[in-house]
């Protein structure tokens, strides 16, 4: 069965610093891979997906995620954090682009320090 | 409505007793799905609907979970003889269809079993 893991529950990180935020699954068929982003009393949106093609995959507010599929990854990177950032994020995968058997992992809370 | 709606968004209840739990999904989207998310675990399928069949209810965790969506409106999961265990944020989503590789969440109903 497939799992995702995000290794790090809580991550705090200045203002303008860079930031990578941890996903690893296990799977052994082809998998679709996600990043979902929850503000403070919103609900969880689309951040960016990979379907196929190029493994470095651009997202809204300029996150960014490469898949290795020898590493079976898929961080998520930010050159440069905002105070507007701080939110929680959820990796997710699935084994075909529109399956509704997402599965998620726990989140990682990230928490931008002025 | 401009995005998925869910009420209550949050809901107190004694053990033993029943809850309903609303979607208002996003007008036009024919795919619905819940998912539950205790805490500091990840989000865990629930059930799925493709207009107002349920294609798959293995997620639900026991007979006391239904779950009923009249046509491509409403869905409301239903929480018979609740129990501790049940506390958790129940999470809506909506998807133009069921090829999409997006979901559109709402904000979650907070249920709080004692």
């Amino acid at each position: 069965a497939q799992s995702v893991t995000q290794l790090d529950s809580q991550v705090p990180v200045f203002e303008e610093a860079p930031v990578e935020l941890r996903c690893n699954y296990s799977s052994s068929v082809s998998v679709y891979l996600f990043w979902y982003v929850q503000y403070p009393n919103q609900g969880l949106q689309l951040l960016l997906k990979y379907l196929s093609g190029s493994t470095l995959v651009k997202g809204i507010n300029g996150f960014e995620a490469e898949f290795n599929k020898s590493q079976t990854s898929f961080h998520l990177r930010k050159p440069s954090v905002h105070i507007s950032d701080t939110a929680e994020y959820f990796c997710a995968v699935s084994d075909s682009p529109g399956t509704y058997k997402y599965i998620f992992g726990t989140g990682t809370r990230l928490k931008v320090l002025a | 409505g401009a995005g998925v709606s869910q009420s209550p968004s949050n809901k107190v209840t004694e053990k033993g007793k029943d809850v309903e739990l609303r979607c208002d999904p996003i007008s036009g989207h024919t795919a619905l799905y819940w998912y539950r998310q205790r805490l500091g675990q990840g989000l865990e399928f629930l059930i799925y609907f493709q207009g107002n069949s349920a294609p798959d209810k293995s997620g639900l965790p026991s007979d006391r979970f239904s779950a009923e969506r009249t046509g491509e409106s409403v869905s409301t999961l239903t929480i018979q003889r609740t129990q501790q265990e049940d506390s958790a944020v129940y999470l809506c989503a909506s998807s133009l269809g069921f090829n999409t590789g997006e979901l559109f969440f709402g904000e979650g109903s907070r249920l709080t079993v004692l």
